[in-house]
């Protein structure tokens, strides 16, 4: 089985709550940000993503906040599933940037408990 | 479309012996990028090619080589393969500069140095 995550920090949500992640990013310069997911034994997949000229943005069950006083970013699940199990990376970029590169966070372990 | 492959899936290697992953996008994006993932860590770049004919160092790049070989494939190559190189390895590409950054994944080989 995938071995990734297992020193990350975990959130453990009962099914049916909200879900809240916390990145905490480096550069001040970045204009660009998006939340992966990673489930057991794959690749990252985007979830949502958000530019610096908003402070929220909404999807299907998700909302990622930027705050970008305090370099912060969160992203919101609502009503939990068993499905939302896997391992939450944010991921930061200067959009103008040679490369397209992006410097990603730790990773946060959610675990969804029935 | 198949988006990003990456062949092969795992792969065990002895001390000293190389082999090349191979990275493949059927999204006709301009950057490709090759990265590494340890237990318990975020996604970090080795290598990465902003656009055919080019290719730039990323954070860890020693004992590694790559070639963009054409528009659709970036490989990675471990000429004298290490146990520290024992990793799950993920090919990303992306549209390009000017356009939303989000990197489609591929779903990663994992490989074993003994």
């Amino acid at each position: 089985g995938e071995s990734v995550g297992l020193h990350l920090p975990t959130l453990s949500v009962q099914e049916g709550d909200n879900s809240i992640i916390n990145c905490a990013y480096s550069n001040s310069a970045s204009d660009y940000f998006i939340w992966y997911k990673q489930e057991s034994g794959k690749g990252p997949q985007f979830i949502i993503d958000i530019r610096s000229n908003m402070d929220k943005r909404q999807g299907q069950r998700v909302t990622v906040l930027l705050n970008k006083t305090v370099k912060h970013l969160s992203l919101q699940i609502a009503a939990t599933q068993p499905g939302d199990s896997a391992v939450y990376f944010c991921a930061e970029n200067k959009l103008k940037a040679a490369g397209n590169k992006l410097t990603f966070g730790g990773g946060t372990r959610v675990l969804v408990k029935p | 479309n198949a988006g990003v492959t990456q062949t092969p899936k795992f792969q065990v290697l002895k001390t000293g012996q190389s082999m090349t992953l191979q990275c493949a996008q059927d999204m006709n994006h301009n950057s490709m990028y090759w990265y590494r993932q340890d237990p318990g860590m975020g996604l970090r770049l080795i290598y990465y090619s902003a656009s055919e004919g080019t290719t730039d160092k990323g954070e860890v790049p020693n004992g590694y080589n790559v070639s963009r070989l054409n528009k659709r494939e970036f490989s990675l190559r471990l000429e004298s393969a290490a146990p520290s190189q024992t990793s799950v390895y993920f090919c990303a590409s992306t549209a390009g500069q000017g356009a939303n950054n989000e990197q489609f994944f591929g779903p990663g080989t994992r490989l074993t140095v003994l």
